[in-house]
């Protein structure tokens, strides 16, 4: 069965401090893997989307890792800031990018909050 | 700029009724999805299509339907809503190929 675990579930860090969130995943065969911001209340946002031969992509003070090997994947985010609050979403496509690219397994998110 | 939109952003229902949810895109994308989030479950996919008219069920398509009639449009039935279908509502869509997928700001549906 598929499955996508992140860690940990929450996380309180200060304003301007990094903090790491983690990604550990059973998919096959896999796809990709992206990174979703959801702020409260909202829909997620896609952050950064990684295939197979990719294993850091930035965005701005995120900055995604892969390890197909391992099959982990960090978030990294950068001197944090109060709108990074938010639930980070996981996420991990199985199968080829024409046909079953729909079958997404999702992570159960890790919630940061950044406090001033 | 990718936009989705679904049609309330708060919905309070009884038990029984029949409620409906419509989602709308604006980048001719092939696909569209069903989603429901509630905490510690993160998001289960109820249905989706790829393409007008054509619909395949989800992990959770019980108590539920879909009806997709123009491309840009899909929306979600829930027949006799019941209590446990108080969730928070995302759709979604994305073109075949890059595989990624744009949500829309969700409906908070509650049933009393």
């Amino acid at each position: 069965k598929n499955q996508v675990e992140q860690s940990p579930q929450s996380l309180i860090i200060l304003e301007g401090k990094n903090c790491t969130l983690q990604c550990n995943y059973t998919v096959s065969p896999f796809s990709n893997l992206r990174w979703y911001k959801q702020d409260t209340g909202r829909g997620p946002v896609s952050l950064t989307i990684m295939t197979f031969s990719e294993n850091t992509k930035s965005n701005g003070r995120y900055t995604a890792t892969l390890d197909a090997d391992t099959k982990q994947s960090s978030l990294h985010i950068t001197a944090s800031q109060l709108s990074d609050s938010a639930s980070y979403i996981c996420v991990v496509s199985a199968g080829n990018s024409g046909g079953s690219n729909y079958k997404l397994t999702f992570g159960k998110g890790t919630l940061l909050t950044v406090n001033p | 700029d990718v936009k989705v939109t679904q049609s309330s952003r708060y919905l309070v229902k009884r038990t029984g009724e029949k409620v409906f949810l419509e989602c709308v895109q604006d980048m001719d994308h092939e696909n569209m999805f069903w989603y429901r989030q509630d905490p510690g479950l993160g998001l289960r996919l109820i249905y989706f299509s790829y393409d007008v008219k054509m619909k395949e069920k989800g992990d959770i398509p019980e108590g539920y339907s879909v009806s997709r009639e123009k491309k840009e449009r899909f929306s979600l039935i829930l027949e006799s809503a019941s209590t446990n279908q108080t969730s928070m509502y995302l759709c979604a869509s994305s073109w075949t190929g890059t595989g990624e997928q744009y949500f829309g700001p969700g409906t908070r549906l509650t049933v009393t």
